[in-house]
């Protein structure tokens, strides 16, 4: 079955510094793309970062990169230089190929991120 | 170009109650997914429409429905409100095969069943 994994319920960063959030992923398709969204209190989901399973090179945005070790399933989410407003739930998702025609997302449970000053 | 829309932003319901919660999609998207975001946990997929109809679903019991309309917005219907639909709903607009920065998540509606 398809599943995301995150393992780490919640963790501290000092302001400026950086931090890995970690997430694992199953899948028997060849053909899928990961995702990470931030998800403050107000609930809104901010996409942060993709990474395609055929992409050669690690995505990065900004301040955001994703270490994306495919024989390990594993896509963690780097934040470099961190800030408080990034204290937020992270989710690590993961979208599968149905053909094309589903874009059904499937979610971690997520990692809460207090960023200390 | 405009976001997604949810309303309402939160409202309370009755156990047995029947909801209608709505989206409006991202100009340019046509396709509409749910998920339903329990506290403490990640969104779980409910179902997407694409033109009009129901093309995907996810562990969700019948009494979860849901419309797309000619302007690719959308509604979820949930009848017989139980205890434990109470959640934060998300729906997602995107075109059909949607990667990257492709799906625009609204704030969601917050669902309260007592």
């Amino acid at each position: 079955a398809q599943k995301i994994t995150q393992t780490q319920p919640g963790m501290f960063v000092q302001e400026k510094e950086a931090v890995t959030l970690d997430c694992t992923y199953d899948t028997s398709d060849p053909s899928y793309g990961l995702f990470w969204y931030k998800q403050p209190s107000s609930g809104e989901m901010i996409f942060l970062i993709y990474q395609g399973s055929y992409d050669q090179q690690n995505a990065t945005e900004g301040r955001y990169s994703l270490n994306f070790q495919k024989a390990r399933k594993s896509a963690n989410l780097v934040i470099s230089a961190s800030q408080l407003g990034d204290s937020a739930m992270y989710f690590c998702a993961m979208r599968e190929s149905y053909g094309g025609a589903t874009n059904k997302l499937i979610f971690g449970t997520g990692t809460l991120l207090a960023v200390q000053p | 170009e405009t976001g997604v829309t949810q309303s309402p932003t939160h409202l309370i319901k009755t156990r047995g109650q029947q909801v209608t919660l709505r989206c409006s999609s991202q100009s340019g998207h046509n396709t509409v997914s749910w998920y339903q975001q329990a506290l403490g946990q990640g969104p779980q997929f409910i179902f997407q429409y694409y033109r009009e109809e129901e093309n995907g679903r996810g562990n969700f019991p019948p009494r979860f429905s849901g419309l797309q309309f000619p302007n690719y917005s959308s509604e979820l219907n949930v009848n017989a409100l139980e205890l434990d639909d109470s959640a934060l709903y998300l729906c997602a607009s995107s075109y059909p095969t949607a990667g990257g920065n492709g799906y625009t998540f609204g704030s969601g509606t917050r669902l309260t069943v007592v």
